[in-house]
């Protein structure tokens, strides 16, 4: 069965600090992987998404991920973090056959100190 | 381009009362997804739609959930009656394509509490 698994449930990083946000899938074929971003009362705002190609996919906002096949993960990155991007953020995987919905991750709330 | 549309925001009910929620999908966008999402948890499925025809329900708890969607635009969901569990915010998301995975754009949600 796909899963989703996003070992840190909480991460504090300094404002202009990096950061890497971890998430690892479990998927029998190639898999559709996305990031979505959630602020407190709000819905969920893709990031960036990865369906093939370049294993390197940017997004919005400065983000970017990297596919890793052999390591099943996904990671999300930003070399420098500003105070607006705590929020909430869900790592997803979906099947490239015919329609079917997201499996998501349980989310990683991120902080941001100054 | 206008996003998802939800409504209502936010919506406080007694238990066993009913509750619907409504949403407006991106224009054009063929497919419709409700989701559930729980405190501290990521967005679980209840239903998809391809048009009109609801295509994958196994998640929905029929016995008191029911979902509708007219003309294959707007949908509704409904909760009849309502227990303390249901207690989540209720998502709405729409992709363009039919068939196949593609991107799925959320609307803001409705978040219900049960009292």
């Amino acid at each position: 069965a796909q899963s989703v698994t996003q070992p840190d449930i909480h991460i504090t990083v300094s404002e202009g600090a990096s950061l890497e946000l971890r998430c690892n899938y479990s998927y029998g074929a190639t898999p559709y992987l996305f990031w979505y971003v959630q602020s407190p009362g709000q819905g969920l705002q893709l990031l960036l998404k990865y369906f093939s190609g370049d294993t390197l996919v940017q997004g919005i906002k400065g983000f970017e991920a990297e596919f890793k096949r052999s390591q099943s993960s996904f990671n999300l990155r930003k070399p420098s973090v500003h105070w607006s991007d705590a929020a909430e953020y869900f790592c997803a995987v979906g099947d490239n056959q015919a329609g079917t919905a997201l499996i998501f991750g349980k989310g990683t709330t991120l902080s941001v100190s100054s | 381009e206008a996003g998802v549309v939800q409504s209502p925001r936010y919506k406080i009910i007694e238990k066993k009362q009913p509750v619907a929620f409504w949403c407006n999908p991106i224009s054009g966008h063929n497919t419709l997804y409700w989701y559930r999402q729980n405190l501290g948890q990521g967005p679980e499925l209840l239903i998809r739609y391809e048009n009109e025809e609801a295509v994958d329900d196994s998640q929905l708890p029929k016995d008191r959930f029911s979902a509708e969607r007219l003309k294959g635009v707007d949908s509704t969901l409904k909760i009849q009656p309502a227990e303390l569990g249901d207690s989540a915010v209720y998502l709405c998301a729409s992709s363009p394509r039919q068939g196949g995975t593609d991107t799925q754009y959320f609307g803001p949600g409705t978040r219900l509490t049960v009292l």
